[in-house]
Formats: C-alpha cells, sequence, structure tokens
C-alpha cells in the first residue's frame, strides 16, 4: 500500500519569500510522485511530477521539488512566493503496475501575505 | 487541444434519488478515473476505467458504478443518494496506464444532496 502525508494543512508566507510544502510518502515499490494544485472552484492542476529520471524536478511556474529516497520526502518549494500562488497543493503517489490509481495526501492550503 | 469536460458543473438532488455525471477526455485518452472530494475525506480514488473496462476501484459502496464508452467517455452513477455523497467529483484522464502518466483533470461536478 502507499501513502502520503503532507505536513502543516496551512501553511502562510509573505509576498517574495520561500514557499516550502512538505511531503513524506511511504511506498513498498518504487514510487512515481506529483504535486497537484488546486485554485477554488476549479479541478486540479498538475504543477511537476517524479517518474524516477532526475530527483530534482523542476514544474511550472517556478515551483521545483526533490525527491530524497533516504529521507522519503518530496518537498515542494518555490524561491519567491506569489500572490497568485494562493491556493491549495496536493501531494500524490502511484506505482508501477498499479495503473492510475493516484492516492493524495490531505492537502496544504497556501496562503500569501503582503 | 481541449481539456477534459464534465457535465453538469452542478447538480442538487434530494436523498433517495440517483444521479448520473458524464466525463469527456481529452481526445486520443484511453484512461478515464474518478475522484471525490470533501472536506472531511479529502480526496479519495473512486475507480479507473481503461478501453471501456474497469481496472481499478477504490473502496465505496455498490451504490457507486461507472462505465466507459467506446469513445472513451465515461459516467459514473450513484443510486440511493446519500447526503455523505455531497461532494465535487472530479473525472481525470490520460493516455495509457504506466504508473507514472500525467493525468489531467476536469473542473469537477459539485453534487448537493439535501
Amino acid at each position: 500500500a502507499q501513502s502520503v502525508t503532507q505536513l502543516g494543512s496551512h501553511v502562510s508566507v509573505s509576498e517574495g519569500a520561500l514557499v516550502l510544502l512538505r511531503c513524506n510518502y511511504s511506498s513498498s515499490v518504487p514510487p512515481y510522485l506529483f504535486w497537484y494544485v488546486q485554485y477554488p472552484n476549479q479541478g486540479l492542476q498538475l504543477l511537476l511530477k517524479y517518474t524516477s529520471a532526475a530527483t530534482l524536478v523542476k514544474g511550472i511556474n517556478g515551483f521545483e521539488a526533490e525527491f530524497k529516497k533516504s529521507e522519503t520526502s518530496f518537498h515542494l518549494t518555490k524561491p519567491s512566493a506569489h500572490m497568485s500562488d494562493a491556493a491549495e497543493y496536493f501531494c500524490a503517489v502511484t506505482r508501477t503496475g498499479g495503473g492510475n490509481k493516484l492516492t493524495f495526501g490531505t492537502g496544504t492550503q497556501l496562503k500569501v501575505e503582503l | 487541444k481541449a481539456g477534459v469536460t464534465q457535465t453538469p458543473r452542478y447538480l442538487i438532488k434530494t436523498r433517495g434519488q440517483q444521479v448520473t455525471l458524464s466525463c469527456s477526455p481529452i481526445s486520443g485518452h484511453r484512461s478515464v478515473s474518478w475522484y471525490q472530494q470533501t472536506p472531511g475525506q479529502g480526496l479519495q480514488f473512486l475507480f479507473e476505467y481503461f478501453s471501456e473496462t474497469q481496472r481499478n476501484k477504490g473502496n465505496f459502496p455498490g451504490r457507486f458504478s461507472g462505465r466507459q464508452f467506446s469513445n472513451s467517455r465515461s459516467e459514473m452513477n450513484v443510486s440511493t443518494l446519500e447526503l455523505g455523497d455531497s461532494a465535487l467529483y472530479l473525472c481525470a484522464s490520460s493516455s495509457s496506464r504506466g504508473g507514472g502518466e500525467t493525468q489531467y483533470f476536469g473542473p469537477g461536478t459539485r453534487l448537493l444532496v439535501l
């Protein structure tokens, strides 16, 4: 079975500050990891994904994440927050042979303040 | 290419009724997955269809069912609605089911059960 844990259901940062959203995974086989963003009243949009190529993954809107097997982590970062980054962020995992079944974390609501 | 479309976008039903939601995947995509999103339970996987066959099923009662047509369009049905079925139902499509495939989400159907 796979699972993901997102630490911090709410994170608040100042505009221009570093964004760090935490995700730890549990998987008995090599995982595929994803970060999705959800704006109010919308579906989910893929930010980036890890599929065992490079451990440092760059995504859209300046976000990136680093896969650390030793720490079972896949934290999402952005050097400088923008007001438009305010949204809910979800970490998710699938595995080889698991088809397209995504197991999601509980989400982190990011607030960006002036 | 057009994105994933879901109809209707909003729906109000009463307890005991049944409901059918529709999802049209991105052209050429053969995999369609359904998720339920609620404030209490978060994002939960319902089922995945690929080439008209159910490939994966989540832990939901038999009241929840789905199907996929030869053009890859999918429908999900919920019979004997309960108040707890109020949720945002999201559909996602992908071109295949290799585990690390990107899934593209639709805007969702928001169901309110009174």
